[in-house]
């Protein structure tokens, strides 16, 4: 089934320690997001791409990096984590043309930091 | 004039009976609105979603109710199960925008 597959699903890392997230999806969807959320709260948008157009929201702090290799695969990449960095970061996907088309939400990958 | 106002925050119904969520927007340029459902460590998956120029959509047990004028929409679950106990989100983008504004989101518990 097409899908959008994040890995891993749960991570632990160290405060101050550099960590990977990885999402992959078989849609074949023009634009990727990758959403930070914490308890109880909404999905708040890090950034986003349109095909290889990398979109920065004005707030995310530049701990925060991202990496498109192709249009399968985009990475985040937490430079130093915090302890306010622990929460799940979720990636989706969409189509995008004339008119807005649906997005589809990874899994999550649930972060704890240490 | 971004935000979507959700409300309300927390929902409990009797098995059977009917959730209503509601949502209200500013911005006119909003042209797509879709209902996301999340379970507790899952993904937000979407649910259902409308565009302004219909008033209502329905799959299954869920409607969306749209009003253009008001810049209102609502969910609303019928005969509400144990199953549908969730975190309920509505959001808003704009075409060309690629970018989704989501409501606050609302806890829904729906007793047996």
């Amino acid at each position: 089934d097409a899908m959008v597959i994040q890995n891993p699903r749960y991570q632990v890392t160290q405060f101050g320690k550099p960590v990977t997230l990885s999402c992959s999806q078989t849609l074949n969807h023009n634009v990727m997001y990758w959403y930070q959320q914490k308890s109880s709260q909404a999905p708040k948008l890090l950034f986003h791409y349109y095909d290889k157009d990398f979109n920065n929201e004005a707030d995310t702090p530049d701990n925060f990096q991202s990496r498109r290799p192709n249009t399968s695969f985009c990475f985040l990449d937490i430079r130093s984590p915090g302890l306010g960095d622990a929460a799940m970061y979720l990636c989706a996907t969409s189509r995008e043309g004339p008119r807005a088309n649906e997005q589809y939400f990874g899994p999550g990958t649930r972060l704890t930091v240490t | 004039q971004q935000q979507v106002k959700q409300s309300p925050q927390s929902l409990i119904v009797q098995k059977g009976g009917i959730s209503i969520i509601n949502c209200a927007y500013e911005n006119t340029a909003f042209d797509y609105f879709p209902w996301y459902q999340q379970f507790p460590g899952k993904g937000p998956a979407l649910l259902i979603a409308i565009r302004p120029d219909v008033s209502e959509k329905k799959e299954g047990r869920f409607t969306i109710s749209f009003n253009k004028s008001a810049k209102q929409f609502s969910l609303h679950i019928m005969d509400s199960q144990p199953g549908d106990s969730a975190t309920y989100f509505c959001a808003a983008r704009t075409t060309g925008t690629y970018k989704y504004i989501f409501g606050t989101g609302t806890r829904l518990k729906v007793l047996a």
